[in-house]
């Protein structure tokens, strides 16, 4: 099965600051997404990055807030901006490829 | 858009008992329905999933059931383990569209030794 990493696993963050967390897939594929999972919650979809082109974002959420880089087909990364506590999540990395693959999820905690 | 209602949000059973996770969803044309457990620390995996075609599903100890005119999808697992402790998504999407699925809520999943 396809192997996918994330880094970092965890971090702790000042308000105002930025975190860019990355995604490393062992293979090639077309699209990633990246996902928040609030404590109790659901996974909602932040955006979903394609390589070559800019990143579709979901109602609610957006490029300013959350850049997301896809420099190639194996790799992406999601930028956390302007952080406050809010935004306190659980960030999680995907694929599909016949079924959906998920990171481990970076944790984030912002204070 | 499509819109998945899981309960209930969590679960607790004895070891060797069944559980039972039951999931409703709105869009008609939705016709793959995955099943996802999450380890603490851990992203999601996914673990059995149906599709619109098939009523019922079993991989060993779990099993998933469709009833697609009642709009409503099952998880089902015996003789449960203190390993099958966990949070189980339960999701819905339209495989000729888009691959994006719309999850659930989630199961807290409370296995008692």
């Amino acid at each position: 099965s396809a192997v996918i990493s994330q880094k970092p696993s965890r971090d702790i963050c000042q308000r105002g600051t930025s975190l860019t967390i990355q995604c490393q897939v062992d293979s090639q594929v077309t699209m990633m997404f990246w996902y928040r999972q609030q404590p109790g919650q659901s996974l909602t979809l932040i955006a979903t990055a394609n390589q070559g082109s800019e990143a579709t974002y979901e109602s609610g959420f957006v490029i300013d807030k959350f850049p997301i880089s896809r420099p190639n087909l194996t790799f992406s990364t999601l930028t956390v901006s302007n952080m406050s506590p809010e935004d306190s999540s659980i960030y999680l990395c995907s694929f599909t490829q016949g079924e959906q693959y998920f990171g481990p999820g970076t944790r984030l905690t912002v204070t | 858009g499509e819109n998945v209602e899981q309960h209930p949000s969590t679960l607790s059973v004895q070891e060797g008992d069944s559980a039972v996770i039951k999931c409703t969803y709105s869009d008609s044309a939705s016709n793959y329905f995955p099943w996802y457990k999450q380890e603490l620390g851990k992203g999601p995996q996914l673990i059995i999933d149906i599709r619109s075609n098939v009523g019922e599903k079993k991989d060993q100890r779990i099993a998933v059931t469709l009833n697609k005119t009642a709009k409503h999808f099952s998880l089902h697992i015996t003789e449960t383990q203190p390993e099958d402790s966990a949070v189980y998504f339960c999701a819905a999407r339209f495989s000729g569209g888009s691959y994006i699925p719309t999850f659930g809520r989630g199961t807290s999943l409370i296995v008692h030794p």
